[in-house]
């Protein structure tokens, strides 16, 4: 296992279109965050996972935005009818349950709305 | 979570020591202190967490005064690589229903040759 992947690392959007990210977590990690950033900033939460139970949202995640684990192993974020603020950084991490080890996190997607 | 504060940025020379300072002092007695860093267009890297006694890794040593308030990350011999951003966070290391890291602006080290 040589990390967190994350597919695709750059996309480009019309606004309004939707997109869709995923995240591989590491295999034996229960859970699962993403995250955003914006340039400047540090990574905001979004939500997480832990297995396929989403147990916390952010009020960031506005209705345009959709995540799933299905089966509690890879995730997706879904964006729909994406505006320009959306562009960002989104980064996908995991962890064990217990945080002792901290997060691994992927390299991210970056999103460019146009 | 308890919040941190970290200066905005600093510099060091390249094989010197990069010392970077997060106050955290209304931290509780569960909590740990982690440090992630930033490289550019990377997503953050853990790299050394502690409770109360200093800590060293292949990475970096972590220096938590006596009454947990302060921290200091210590890079023994900084390179230019370890040009990034670095993040100092306060947490316990388990979440219940609270798991999330919650990361501030961090503090921008640069390491010039």
């Amino acid at each position: 296992d040589t990390g967190v992947s994350q597919n695709p690392r750059h996309k480009i959007t019309k606004r309004g279109q939707n997109v869709t990210f995923r995240c591989d977590p590491i295999s034996e990690h229960n859970r699962l965050y993403w995250y955003r950033q914006t340039l400047g900033q540090g990574p905001e939460f979004l939500t997480y996972f832990q297995n396929e139970a989403q147990l916390e949202k952010s009020r960031l995640l506005s209705d345009r935005f959709s995540a799933e684990r299905p089966k509690g192993s890879f995730s997706t974020l879904e964006i729909q009818r994406t505006e320009q603020g959306d562009s960002a950084m989104y980064l996908c991490a995991s962890s064990l349950e217990r945080l002792r080890y901290g997060y691994t996190f992927g390299s991210g997607t970056r999103l460019t709305v146009v | 979570d308890a919040k941190t504060t970290q200066p905005t940025s600093m510099d060091c020379a390249e094989g010197r020591a990069a010392n970077l300072p997060c106050n955290h002092s209304t931290i509780s007695g569960n909590e740990y202190v982690y440090w992630y860093r930033q490289i550019h267009s990377q997503g953050p890297q853990y790299i050394i967490h502690g409770l109360k006694n200093n800590e060293t890794n292949e990475m970096a040593s972590l220096i938590i005064t006596e009454d947990r308030k302060s921290s200091t990350l210590i890079l023994p011999h900084a390179t230019l690589r370890d040009t990034a951003v670095y993040y100092c966070i306060v947490r316990a290391p388990w979440a219940g229903a609270n798991s999330k890291l919650t990361f501030g602006k961090g503090i921008t080290l640069s390491v010039r040759p």
